[in-house]
């Protein structure tokens, strides 16, 4: 059974940092892995999107890599921003399934 | 252009009483999820349904539950009889392709549902 764990759990930085969320997963055999912010009270904003076949995927600041042989992704944010505050999810798509598996978020803090 | 709407965003329902959470999915989308999120946690995965046939309900937590999509477009989940277990947000998501293919979700605002 898949199995997402996010690090860490919580984040407070100053504004203007770069920072990075990791994502891990168990079974390498996804078909592709998702970022997503949440809002309080929020429903998800889709982030980023990276098919098993890449690598990274860049948005703005938003920076994100996937590592399928060793289970990883990073969500790199560069020059962060107070509206940047939010909880950020990472899901993933496996082969096996037929939806998706969630990370329980990294809860990040900017303060100004 | 609209994305997914979800009714109503607010409902308290005491112990025992059956509920009716309503997922408008973004116009042409074939793949429909549901997921529950508690507080704190991420989603979990409830069903599935490509058009209007619901292709996966492993997530369903118990024969309370139930989740249609008649003519492949809103869907409708209802819980039975209540429990204060059941209080969660329940979020819907809506996808262009099927299942296997690029597939992109796009959330709901959610419903937050508490029962006392």
């Amino acid at each position: 059974k898949q199995e997402v764990t996010q690090i860490p759990a919580a984040l407070s930085v100053p504004e203007g940092e770069n920072l990075v969320l990791n994502c891990s997963f168990t079974d390498s055999a996804i078909y592709n892995l998702q970022w997503f912010r949440q809002d309080p009270g929020k429903g998800l904003t889709s982030l980023l999107l990276i098919q098993s076949s890449q690598r990274e995927q860049t948005s703005g600041r938003l920076n994100a890599s996937l590592d399928k042989s060793s289970g990883r992704s990073t969500l790199y944010i560069a020059a962060s921003q107070p509206g940047d505050s939010a909880t950020y999810l990472c899901a993933v798509f496996d082969n096996y399934g037929q939806n998706f598996v969630f990370g329980p978020g990294t809860r990040l803090s900017v303060l100004p | 252009g609209a994305g997914v709407s979800q009714s109503p965003r607010y409902k308290v329902a005491k112990r025992g009483q059956d509920v009716a959470l309503r997922c408008d999915p973004i116009s042409g989308h074939v793949s429909l999820f549901w997921y529950q999120q508690a507080l704190g946690q991420g989603p979990e995965f409830l069903t599935y349904f490509q058009n209007e046939a619901q292709l996966d309900k492993s997530g369903l937590p118990s024969d309370r539950f139930f989740a249609e999509r008649p003519e492949g477009s809103v869907s409708t989940l209802k819980i039975q009889r209540t429990q204060q277990e059941d209080s969660a947000v329940y979020l819907c998501a809506s996808s262009f392709r099927t299942i296997g293919a690029i597939n992109e979700q796009f959330f709901g605002p959610g419903t937050r549902l508490t029962v006392l």
